[in-house]
């Protein structure tokens, strides 16, 4: 089976920085996907990591250690519109992927 | 049509009723998948589909059929709806299994079983 663990909720001020956390332990891997969905909307990819290290995009970074099966989806600059829901998901063996309840970020001004 | 579509956008449903939720994809990718999505758990996948003239279970099959007739198409079947198949759903869909390739979400059916 798949257990995909991060936090529920963060908050966070406009122009900071924050750092969402992801454990997994899952049977086979292929990869980590971050994902961001916007309230009542669908999700979108953000970034995926498949090598240990980090990889960056912009304002967006993620990271992984498949020793500690362990990654962080990092969000610099932080701006209102980045309020939303951020998914963790592994692809397992089967490139099947399991997701992870998800973390709500919420930016105050 | 651009990307993936489903419908309908909202529904609601006596227990015990038959419903198809469609999926419908014109960017020729080989895998799609159907999940559903409670507020605390997260997206699980319910069924799978790597080709066409393939299907899959995925965690939380139960309740739920699919077919893949061709590469466009991935319905999803509820044959007699309970209150606890309430959820939002969402159709998916990748290029190919291969351990690059991103998912493509669709915009998602709200699902209200009475």
């Amino acid at each position: 089976g798949q257990n995909i663990d991060q936090p529920t909720e963060m908050t966070a001020t406009e122009g900071a920085i924050v750092q969402i956390n992801c454990t997994y332990q899952t049977s086979g891997f292929n990869g980590l996907f971050w994902y961001q969905q916007h309230a009542g909307e669908a999700p979108t990819f953000l970034s995926y990591n498949v090598l240990d290290g980090l990889e960056e995009k912009g304002r967006f970074s993620s990271f992984l250690s498949r020793s500690k099966g362990y990654s962080y989806l990092l969000l610099k600059e932080l701006q209102m519109k980045d309020s939303a829901s951020y998914l963790c998901a592994v692809r397992d063996g089967d490139y099947k992927l399991s997701f992870g309840a998800g973390t709500t970020v919420t930016v105050r001004a | 049509i651009a990307g993936i579509t489903q419908a309908p956008t909202s529904q609601i449903l006596a227990a015990g009723r038959r419903m198809t939720l469609r999926c419908t994809q014109d960017m020729r990718h080989n895998a799609m998948y159907w999940y559903r999505q409670d507020l605390g758990l997260g997206l699980r996948l319910i069924h799978y589909s790597n080709t066409a003239g393939t299907t899959g279970k995925g965690e939380v099959p139960d309740g739920y059929s699919v077919s893949r007739a061709n590469t466009d198409d991935f319905p999803l079947t509820l044959a007699s709806a309970v209150p606890s198949q309430t959820s939002v759903y969402f159709c998916a869909s990748t290029l190919d299994r291969g351990p690059f390739y991103e998912q493509y979400f669709g915009p998602g059916t709200r699902l209200t079983v009475t």
